[in-house]
């Protein structure tokens, strides 16, 4: 099972709304991430876990709050957005995160939440 | 820095063209080089990856070789169906951090 899950699909929230986006993995796995994606751009970047504590943040806002209760759950939690967060949210996970001296793994994606932003 | 330069799109072609898609890659150290699918309305899935100078990496009639003598790493199918249609992310990762780098971009149209 090479399956990562997001839910919700897609979420419409006000500017004022705290909402959390929600990411499972059952593949062992001891990385897990979340990217941006614009319309018609590449992912980028926000935040990067490793055996459950946050190894990367690619200086993303504090509205963004990012948490990964274990090994299997990720959550980005949303509070006071704005419209131009509006995007794509995908969430990914791999074997373990590179590092010198050590392996590259792929990353396996799940098919986002779309956010829109009100 | 590291970069991946791939070729702009849209790229349209008739059903059973054969098919190219080229991404050049500048990077220190030796990077793990993939090919990543979106298809519309969807998240990104892993199409094929090479780790090493030489490697094919092939996955569902596609293929791509590294090819560390002129850093790059070209898509190719030989038949391409309708269902191919979406968007193609060349990508590279190292083991100096773990930030896959992207390219752009390439939609693929293939018309019946």
């Amino acid at each position: 099972d090479t399956e990562v899950t997001q839910t919700p699909k897609h979420l419409v929230m006000g500017m004022t709304n705290k909402k959390s986006l929600k990411c499972e993995q059952h593949m062992g796995h001891r990385a897990m991430y979340w990217y941006k994606q614009k319309a018609k751009k590449p992912p980028e970047l926000m935040f990067v876990y490793s055996y459950e504590k946050l190894s990367i943040n690619e200086s993303v806002p504090s509205r963004f709050s990012p948490e990964c209760p274990n090994s299997s759950l990720l959550n980005l939690h949303l509070h006071a957005l704005q419209p131009e967060d509006s995007a794509l949210y995908l969430c990914a996970s791999s074997q373990e995160t590179a590092g010198p001296g050590l392996a590259v793994y792929e990353q396996y994606f799940g098919p986002g939440t779309r956010l829109t932003v009100t | 820095g590291n970069s991946v330069t791939q070729m702009e799109g849209p790229v349209t072609l008739s059903e059973e063209a054969f098919l190219t898609i080229n991404c050049t890659y500048t990077a220190t150290g030796y990077p793990s080089l993939f090919w990543y699918v979106q298809y519309p309305g969807e998240g990104l899935q892993l199409l094929l990856k090479a780790t090493k100078a030489d490697d094919k990496g092939s996955n569902k009639g596609f293929e791509a070789t590294y090819r560390k003598e002129t850093t790059s790493f070209h898509l190719e199918k030989g038949s391409v169906q309708v269902s191919d249609s979406a968007v193609y992310f060349c990508a590279l990762n190292t083991n100096r951090d773990d930030k896959i780098i992207f390219g752009k971009g390439t939609r693929l149209h293939i018309l019946p």
